[in-house]
């Protein structure tokens, strides 16, 4: 069973609709997660980083962790076109580790 | 707002050869790692370094690899004979694990092995 599951998509969306991306993964010792967006050719950028259990806002974006069932999501709300890229989620056991990282699931939002 | 800077953008290098992929992290981050990402494959970990020691680091990451922050402001990575099988983007990252900030990425340097 691998560490962390991701569908890698792609997913294609109109422009306003609400997007959920999701993980799952096999290890709990997993305390912290992360979400990064990544466009073509360019690093992960954080978007969301969220310690055990528990919902996170931060604008359009929510982050939620599931560790009983080990799911995590994101969701977006009011999607724009800017929005499509490759979502990443990652997490680790402790501050500072190694990140364990999704496939990645690639997003296209439509105008 | 701080980022992390890597150069060069793209290298090209001939299999056997040495390379050196070069990192400025963000400037009072104490923690630094250096992840790759083959095409079309997930983003992997390769090596943190905190201290100037190596505090982690993968099965990948075998003697042809080396790390070093030679000084204030610079974060390296060497391969020393290179594979064709070494050619991916590679990221840097640094983290201020005191204040409990996460990891930020550099924009990598994709090397390509000929």
């Amino acid at each position: 069973q691998k560490e962390v599951e991701q569908d890698p998509g792609p997913l294609s969306v109109p422009e306003g609709a609400i997007v959920s991306l999701n993980c799952t993964y096999s290890n709990s010792a997993f305390q912290y997660f992360m979400w990064y967006r990544q466009y073509s050719r360019k690093g992960p950028e954080l978007l969301m980083y969220t310690y055990s259990s528990g919902n996170k806002e931060d604008g359009r974006f929510t982050a939620q962790v599931d560790k009983s069932s080990k799911y995590i999501s994101l969701f977006i709300r009011d999607s724009q076109p800017s929005d499509s890229a490759t979502y990443l989620c990652a997490m680790n056991r402790n501050q500072g580790g190694k990140l364990i990282f999704g496939q990645g699931t690639e997003l296209s939002v439509k105008p | 707002e701080p980022e992390v800077t890597q150069t060069p953008s793209h290298q090209v290098t001939q299999m056997g050869q040495e390379v050196i992929l070069r990192c400025v992290p963000i400037s009072n981050h104490l923690y630094f790692y250096w992840y790759r990402q083959i095409l079309g494959q997930k983003v992997e970990f390769l090596v943190s370094f905190y201290n100037n020691e190596i505090s982690e680091k993968s099965e990948i990451f075998d003697d042809q690899f080396s790390v070093e922050r030679p000084d204030g402001s610079n974060f390296t990575l060497k391969i020393r004979s290179t594979k064709l099988e070494d050619s991916a983007m590679y990221f840097c990252a640094s983290s201020d694990r005191v204040s409990n900030q996460p990891q930020h990425f550099g924009d990598g340097t994709r090397l390509s092995i000929l």
